[in-house]
């Protein structure tokens, strides 16, 4: 496809479920990015990969959240047992190389994570 | 987490009027994006500064960067219904800071929420 896709687009869980959530970003590009968006806010950093390598987990508000990109294109967003806290929107963004400034990130339509 | 400063929340418009909003940030950044959130969507990048004083415009668009470096601001002329949506500013941190590395990450500001009444 010719964005970043992300799925599902909508995920209900109950409080303690573990959840899944995918990437595709746009091929080729190296850099990929997970944010958080809580309701009426912002974006937040979680999570840098670049190719299959994290480098940057500072975001990640917990050790129930765990990210991984194992071949360096698809990724996958895990949060175990999950809290109502959890609920927000989780967006994938990808770059062709995140280490030049002009580089601009692509963000995929968001996972909404409900927790119940 | 950290989020920039970004005024005002929300705004109620006639079309046609000019429009405006900023964003502060208590740090420096090398690069100043806006963006903007159709609902149910990503976010979608408007413009892109990335020199303190640059002035730059996309259509009806113009964003400045501030001269601190610790702001900016957008303006939209001519406002239509189609500009309703929620704007973002963001700060984009250097690939290669001070601290070792940031990557490019993005630090947000909380978003203004557009209505245009046609």
């Amino acid at each position: 496809g010719a964005g970043v896709s992300q799925s599902p687009r909508y995920k209900v869980a109950k409080r303690g479920q573990d959840v899944a959530l995918r990437c595709d970003p746009i091929s080729g590009h190296v850099s990929l990015f997970w944010y958080q968006q809580a309701l009426g806010q912002g974006p937040e950093f979680l999570t840098y990969f670049q190719n299959e390598a994290q480098l940057d987990k500072s975001g990640l508000p917990s050790d129930r959240f765990f990210a991984e990109r194992p071949e360096g294109s698809v990724s996958t967003l895990k949060i175990q047992r999950t809290q109502q806290e959890d609920s927000a929107v989780y967006l994938c963004a990808s770059s062709f190389q995140g280490e030049i400034r002009t580089d601009t990130q692509y963000f995929g339509p968001g996972t909404r994570l409900t927790v119940l | 987490g950290q989020q920039l400063n970004q005024s005002p929340q929300s705004m109620f418009i006639q079309e046609g009027e000019d429009v405006s909003m900023n964003c502060t940030s208590s740090s420096i950044f090398n690069t100043w994006l806006w963006y903007k959130q159709d609902p149910g969507e990503g976010p979608v990048l408007l413009i892109a500064l990335y020199k303190a004083g640059e002035l730059t415009s996309n259509g009806r668009l113009t964003a400045q960067f501030g001269i601190t470096r610790k702001d900016s601001f957008l303006n939209i002329s001519a406002s239509i219904p189609s500009d309703v949506g929620i704007y973002f500013c963001a700060g984009q941190a250097p690939p290669r800071d001070a601290g070792g590395t940031s990557y490019g990450k993005l630090t947000f500001g909380q978003g203004t929420i557009l209505t245009v009444h046609p």
